[in-house]
């Protein structure tokens, strides 16, 4: 069993739309888990990340955790064209490295 | 500005020959990485250091290579050994207590023929 895996898509939304990205997980015991954006051509940057179970929020971005089901989730709020991009999930699978999932491709249409 | 380096942005090279793609930062990170990413498979870990003359071996460093003697510096040669290693290959760096904050350069996408 994979230690991350994530729908690849590809979505594709209409602006304005609410986004749900999501991500599952093997392990209970990981507790660091971030959400990656990489535009097409470009190297991935860091959208947010959180520790352990919950949520935390970031503009239009919320990223959520939940541990009972290992599941790790991204909510877009009033999708905009600059969205558009692939969103990779990540979790500290060890003291000194991450493993990422697939990426899902999003598009958000105007 | 603070950042990484990644040169060239596009690699073509022969089949058989070895191939060293350049990583710099200046972020005075002690923690680099080397990740491959092909369509549909996400990112996956060829090398990483956590300090100068130190490196470990990812999930997939079958046919690469790395080297590490400068804290700014993490070149990674894919050889003539290395199956299909035609890929989009990205660099990172973090600081040592703070992996999951890891910054990445631009990418070098390698086609070999």
């Amino acid at each position: 069993q994979k230690e991350v895996e994530q729908d690849p898509g590809p979505l594709s939304v209409p602006e304005g739309a609410i986004v749900s990205l999501n991500c599952t997980y093997s392990n209970s015991a990981f507790q660091y888990f971030m959400w990656y954006r990489q535009y097409s051509r470009k190297g991935p940057e860091l959208l947010m990340y959180t520790y352990s179970s919950g949520n935390k929020e970031d503009g239009r971005f919320t990223a959520q955790v939940d541990k009972s089901s290992k599941y790790i989730s991204l909510f877009i709020r009033d999708s905009q064209p600059s969205d558009s991009a692939t969103y990779l999930c990540a979790i500290e699978t060890s003291g000194s490295r991450l493993t990422f999932g697939e990426g899902t491709q999003l598009t958000v249409n105007p | 500005d603070g950042g990484i380096t990644q040169s060239p942005k596009y690699l073509f090279r022969k089949e058989g020959q070895n191939v060293t793609l350049s990583c710099e930062q200046n972020l005075n990170h002690d923690a680099m990485y080397w990740y491959r990413q092909d369509p549909g498979q996400g990112l996956r870990l060829i090398y990483y250091s956590q300090i100068v003359n130190d490196f470990q071996k990812g999930d997939i460093a079958e046919g690469y290579s790395v080297s590490r003697e400068k804290k700014e510096s993490f070149p990674l040669t894919v050889t003539s050994a290395q199956k299909n290693p035609t890929a989009f290959y990205l660099c990172a760096s973090s600081s040592r207590d703070r992996l999951r904050e890891q910054y990445f350069g631009p990418g070098t996408r390698l086609t070999v023929t």
